[in-house]
């Protein structure tokens, strides 16, 4: 079956760690977003790719950083830098094609600070 | 830039009975898209309708239709015959038309059924 998978489903950071969350999609989507959900709030765009080795910043890019080295994959790197990484992450794609297509969503990453 | 409010943190019905999510959005823009997302325990997002600004007919999707009223700027939700299945997170989105990558999410409501 097609779809996006994310690992960890839960991870744990420590002081001054970065941490890699992992999406791979086999739906040969071009486009692929990372989300951050905070309870209470809506869903923030933090970085998104619409082609391989392309990838543009979000709402709220600071403290993140990502790779787009194959199409299939878009790994999202929580620095140091971001002071409150405690959020729910969601990967994302879309086709790329047409106006108005909906986001196909993984199942998402729990990240909580020690 | 557009922003999407949902103002109904909470809501409840009854097994089997209707009720209605309410969204009003801001934007400047004539063509744009709107989604409406379901967030159930398991966290996954799911697509449960979808609805474009330049028609007039309001989406229907089973029990699930919406009211869109876009002078209004509003894209109301309505589930009818509510099971216990749709309790859930629901996030209202809207896209534009010209940026494929701007999707802008409001804060959603949390519904919960009734048995």
């Amino acid at each position: 079956d097609g779809g996006i998978t994310q690992s960890p489903k839960y991870l744990f950071r420590k002081e001054g760690q970065n941490v890699t969350l992992s999406c791979e999609q086999n739906l040969n989507h071009d486009a692929m977003y990372w989300y951050r959900q905070d309870p209470g709030q809506g869903l923030r765009l933090i970085y998104y790719s619409q082609i391989v080795n392309d990838f543009q910043k979000g709402d709220i890019a600071e403290g993140y950083s990502v790779s787009r080295e194959k199409k299939e994959s878009f790994p999202l790197t929580v620095t140091s830098a971001q002071k409150n990484p405690t959020a729910f992450y969601l990967c994302a794609s879309r086709a790329g094609t047409l106006l108005g297509e909906k986001l196909f969503f993984g199942s998402g990453t729990q990240l909580s600070v020690l | 830039a557009q922003t999407v409010t949902q103002s109904q943190p909470e809501m409840s019905v009854q097994e089997a009975e209707t009720v209605t999510l309410s969204c009003t959005y801001d934007t400047s823009e004539s063509d744009y898209y709107l989604f409406w997302y379901k967030q159930p325990p398991s966290r996954q997002m799911i697509l449960v309708i979808r609805q474009e600004a330049y028609k007039q007919q309001n989406a229907t999707e089973n029990r699930f239709s919406v009211n869109f009223q876009k002078a209004a700027k509003s894209f109301s939700l309505k589930i009818s015959d509510s099971q216990l299945g749709d309790a859930a997170m629901y996030f209202c989105a809207y896209r534009s038309a010209t940026n494929n990558n701007d999707m802008r999410f409001g804060a959603g409501t949390r519904l919960t059924v009734k048995p």
